[in-house]
């Protein structure tokens, strides 16, 4: 089955610059990569996703690309804010269940 | 996308005993799923909630603990049966799209003491 492997599990920045949370994942029939943002208390909530067919996706402040080659996708927060600071979860899916990866709570500093 | 609603959001229950809670999705679905968030990890799929048939369980997780109803395409209700402490979790419930898009509930934060 897939395993999805997700680094850094805790990351700081200072607001205003920018954050980069690094997957990578097993299987090569993967071809839909979404991502997550949980808010303390809060369910998931998706915020960006890729299919296999493009190598990068963006949105506002938040971007994300994809390897296929390599088997590794990130997501890219710029200009980051206090809201930014979450847990955010990448998974990866053939076309049916997701694998998530293990999570990387994201501290924004004032 | 879909909106997802659980109730109750949260609760503090005694081991032995069990709860049942509800999953509302705004919209007729066709995948609905039934997820367990230990404190501070990630998610794990307990099964998924099949419309007029028997829920599908993942390694791990059987119906006997889990019972699983799914009376409509809109509604679904997980029962976590005889409770004991290591049952705490967020139970989350999801739906997914035809385009693969998969949407979360806002979660049940259960205690059990």
């Amino acid at each position: 089955g897939e395993n999805v492997e997700q680094h850094p599990s805790t990351l700081s920045v200072q607001e205003g610059d920018s954050a980069v949370i690094k997957c990578t994942y097993s299987d090569s029939a993967s071809n839909y990569f979404p991502w997550y943002k949980q808010e303390l208390g809060k369910g998931p909530q998706l915020i960006i996703d890729i299919r296999s067919n493009v190598g990068e996706k963006k949105d506002q402040r938040i971007a994300v690309t994809l390897n296929k080659t390599a088997k590794h996708f990130s997501l890219h927060i710029t200009e980051t804010q206090p809201e930014d600071s979450a847990v955010y979860f990448c998974a990866a899916s053939p076309g049916g269940e997701l694998t998530f990866g293990t999570g990387t709570r994201l501290t924004i500093i004032p | 996308s879909a909106v997802i609603s659980q109730k109750p959001s949260r609760d503090i229950c005694q081991r032995g005993t069990s709860l049942t809670i509800q999953c509302q999705v705004d919209s007729q679905v066709t995948m609905m799923f039934w997820y367990r968030q230990q404190p501070g990890q990630s998610l794990t799929l307990i099964a998924t909630a099949n419309q007029g048939s028997e829920a599908t369980y993942e390694s791990g997780f059987v119906i006997d603990k889990f019972p699983i109803s799914r009376p409509n395409l809109t509604f679904s209700t997980l029962t976590v049966s005889n409770m004991s402490p290591e049952d705490s979790s967020i139970y989350l419930c999801s739906t997914r799209l035809a385009n693969n898009e998969q949407f979360f509930g806002p979660g049940t934060r259960l205690t059990v003491l």
